[in-house]
């Protein structure tokens, strides 16, 4: 059965470093999303994407963030400079398509810890 | 702004015994569906089921169903006849009709002892 992937699985940086989270998605779907989990947190959505542009957001990705789908298979997260509070795992999805009726396929995760 | 609510943050069941996992939500919205995802250890969250508002009928996949109360904002999780296999951590989660967007529990660790 077809997979979302995401490498690596835990990548260490220092703070004020740029880092780029990679998610492959289901090849034949069409929406991507990103989430992250801080330890003992909820998973929160971050943001949602679709023909290469951003369809919805939240308040948390702001101008550190942003997504990539570089090229026919990948879809990257970027930090542009990494805070401690950058410290969570990070989950990949896709979709078929968006909305509700529609299940969101999650990958592994990246556990990203800033030092 | 949506909030689901799980107020057990791990529960423990005997193998071919029955779980129930709570969860609460808030919206001022109508239409929405609502989710269970499972997480087992070191694995991917894989979709248990799936809940549409205006389906008064509590959906059922095997041995794991929900008990939904629209009007109690209230959407538990039962799994009958539980297998060692189920032992994970159980989110429940909340989207508006149309929208793209998951909005989680903080999520139950069901163990389940042989």
């Amino acid at each position: 059965e077809p997979e979302v992937t995401q490498t690596p699985s835990h990548q260490v940086t220092q703070m004020g470093q740029e880092v780029i989270l990679r998610c492959v998605p289901i090849s034949n779907h069409l929406y991507f999303y990103w989430y992250r989990q801080i330890l003992g947190q909820k998973v929160e959505f971050l943001v949602s994407f679709y023909n290469n542009e951003i369809s919805e957001k939240s308040e948390i990705f702001d101008d550190q963030f942003s997504v990539e789908r570089p090229d026919g298979s990948n879809f990257t997260l970027k930090i542009r400079s990494t805070k401690l509070e950058d410290s969570a795992m990070y989950f990949c999805a896709s979709s078929l398509t968006g909305g509700s009726s529609y299940e969101q396929y999650f990958g592994p995760g990246t556990r990203l810890t800033v030092t | 702004a949506q909030t689901v609510t799980q107020s057990q943050p791990e529960m423990s069941v005997q193998e071919a015994e029955t779980v129930t996992l709570s969860c609460t939500y808030d919206t001022s919205e109508n239409n929405y569906y609502l989710f269970w995802y499972k997480q087992p250890p070191s694995r991917q969250m894989i979709l248990v089921i799936r809940q549409e508002a205006y389906k008064q009928q509590n959906a059922t996949e095997n041995r794991f169903s929900v008990n939904f109360q629209k009007a109690a904002k209230s959407f538990s999780l039962k799994i009958s006849d539980s297998q060692l296999g189920d032992t994970a951590m159980y989110f429940c989660a909340f989207m508006i009709t149309n929208d793209y967007k998951l909005s989680f529990g903080a999520g139950t660790t069901v163990t389940v002892r042989a």
